[in-house]
């Protein structure tokens, strides 16, 4: 059965402090893996698209890798604005739908 | 950017009753999926359509139906409400099924009483 597990489920930082989520999945033909950005009652939020093992995307403080079996979201020099739920997804076989990880509530402290 | 349109955002029903969800697409985008969020947990995929045909199924209650229409905004019918039903419910869409950002609406709340 396709899964994504992510770590640590909630992180707390000081403004300024970099870190790392991780998303780590088992699926049965990985097609693309999706970080999305959630706020409280909000729709997630799209950020990056992995498709293949060394790939990776930057986008201001955030920068996501990919490996054959995990990715990383790396956030560098967090704002307090960057506090919100990080979700991992992943597409797989012939199935067009995401499969979600549980997601990362991120708190970052002035 | 135009985004993806979801009506209402927010619904109040009694247990019993019947609901339907409305979701516009991002202009172009030709499949829409339907995902349900109960409070706490991550979207659950119920179901999706490319060019007006159904493509995958979740896990989508009997109690529920969708389609989507020749203009590709779809609806997502719920009867026979439950209490489990509450939750937020998001569309999204993409250019096409494979391999392809989804772009997700703001979402309906719906609460049943």
């Amino acid at each position: 059965e396709d899964q994504v597990t992510q770590s640590p489920e909630a992180l707390r930082l000081q403004e300024g402090e970099s870190s790392s989520l991780n998303c780590s999945y088992t699926v049965s033909g990985l097609r693309g893996l999706f970080w999305y950005r959630q706020d409280p009652g909000k729709g997630p939020e799209f950020l990056f698209t992995l498709y293949s093992a060394g790939e990776e995307k930057e986008k201001e403080r955030l920068k996501a890798t990919l490996t054959k079996k995990e990715s990383f979201l790396h956030i560098t020099a967090p704002k307090p604005e960057d506090s919100a739920t990080y979700l991992c997804a992943v597409q797989a076989g012939s199935q067009g739908n995401l499969i979600f990880g549980k997601g990362t509530k991120l708190s970052v402290k002035p | 950017a135009a985004g993806v349109i979801q009506s209402p955002r927010h619904l109040i029903k009694e247990k019993r009753e019947t609901a339907t969800l409305k979701c516009y697409p991002i202009p172009r985008h030709d499949t829409v999926y339907w995902y349900q969020q109960g409070p706490g947990q991550d979207p659950q995929f119920l179901i999706s359509f490319y060019e007006k045909m159904q493509s995958d199924k979740g896990s989508i209650p009997d109690r529920f139906s969708a389609q989507q229409f020749s203009d590709y905004h779809s609806e997502l019918n719920m009867s026979s409400l439950e209490l489990g039903d509450s939750a937020l419910y998001f569309c999204a869409s993409s250019l096409s099924p494979y391999s392809y950002e989804q772009y997700f609406g703001p979402g309906t709340r719906l609460t049943v009483t």
